[in-house]
């Protein structure tokens, strides 16, 4: 059910810096790209998603690239926090069908 | 507290012994969704209802699991004669679909964990 590749596995950052999750799809008929943040012991929750007619999407310290033509998306956090450590996961949806999301990227933000 | 709940939120069972977890959508909800998380990987989905009626399995779902939603509110995921294999967590998830076109974001619950010995 791999349809949405992400990399990397693990990430490691300085506080401050800019972390940057990459990922990949193949269906061309996902018009809905999610990103989600999972804390340990709590469900995954929404952080931000885009659709494939906006190059890119910010709010706050987090940004969507979006490259239709490469069938790539990433996420950008800025001035990465200690707070921002977590799992990270990228999905993508078709219309009205389920959601299914790649295999996610621990993020530690180092203090 | 109006959020999705998942009862228990731990099992511990002996393989070969049947599971039932709950969950409680958001109440407005009318699309209810059941997924796997293994250790190290992302939510796997399973199956997915529109208020009571169920519109997909996914093919990984052997015919020892079965869901329901009955009434379109609250919905079970069964595990029949477990297995070793089965440990995971089990994850719910609800959204208001109002069109076909709608983003739909998932609002999972905190999961019910299972340990098959």
């Amino acid at each position: 059910q791999q349809q949405v590749k992400q990399s990397p596995q693990s990430l490691i950052v300085q506080k401050g810096g800019i972390s940057i999750i990459n990922c990949a799809y193949e269906n061309t008929a996902f018009d809905y790209f999610p990103w989600y943040q999972q804390f340990p012991g709590k469900g995954p929750a929404l952080l931000i998603a885009i659709r494939p007619d906006v190059s890119e999407k910010k709010e706050g310290r987090f940004t969507i690239s979006f490259n239709k033509s490469a069938k790539q998306f990433s996420l950008h956090i800025m001035d990465s926090q200690p707070g921002d450590s977590a799992t990270y996961f990228c999905a993508a949806k078709a219309g009205g069908f389920k959601t299914i999301f790649g295999a996610g990227t621990r993020l530690f933000v180092k203090a | 507290d109006t959020g999705v709940s998942q009862d228990p939120r731990h099992k511990i069972t002996k393989r070969g012994q049947n599971v039932t977890f709950r969950c409680d959508p958001i109440s407005e909800h009318n699309r209810l969704y059941w997924y796997r998380q293994t250790l190290g990987q992302g939510p796997e989905f399973l199956t997915y209802f529109q208020n009571e009626a169920q519109l997909e399995k996914s093919r990984l779902l052997s015919d020892r699991f079965s869901a329901e939603r009955p009434k379109g509110s609250f919905s079970t995921l069964e595990i029949q004669r477990t297995e070793q294999g089965d440990s995971a967590m089990y994850l719910c998830a609800s959204s208001l679909t109002v069109t076909v076109e709608a983003g739909g974001e998932l609002f999972f619950g905190e999961g019910s964990r299972l340990t098959v010995l």
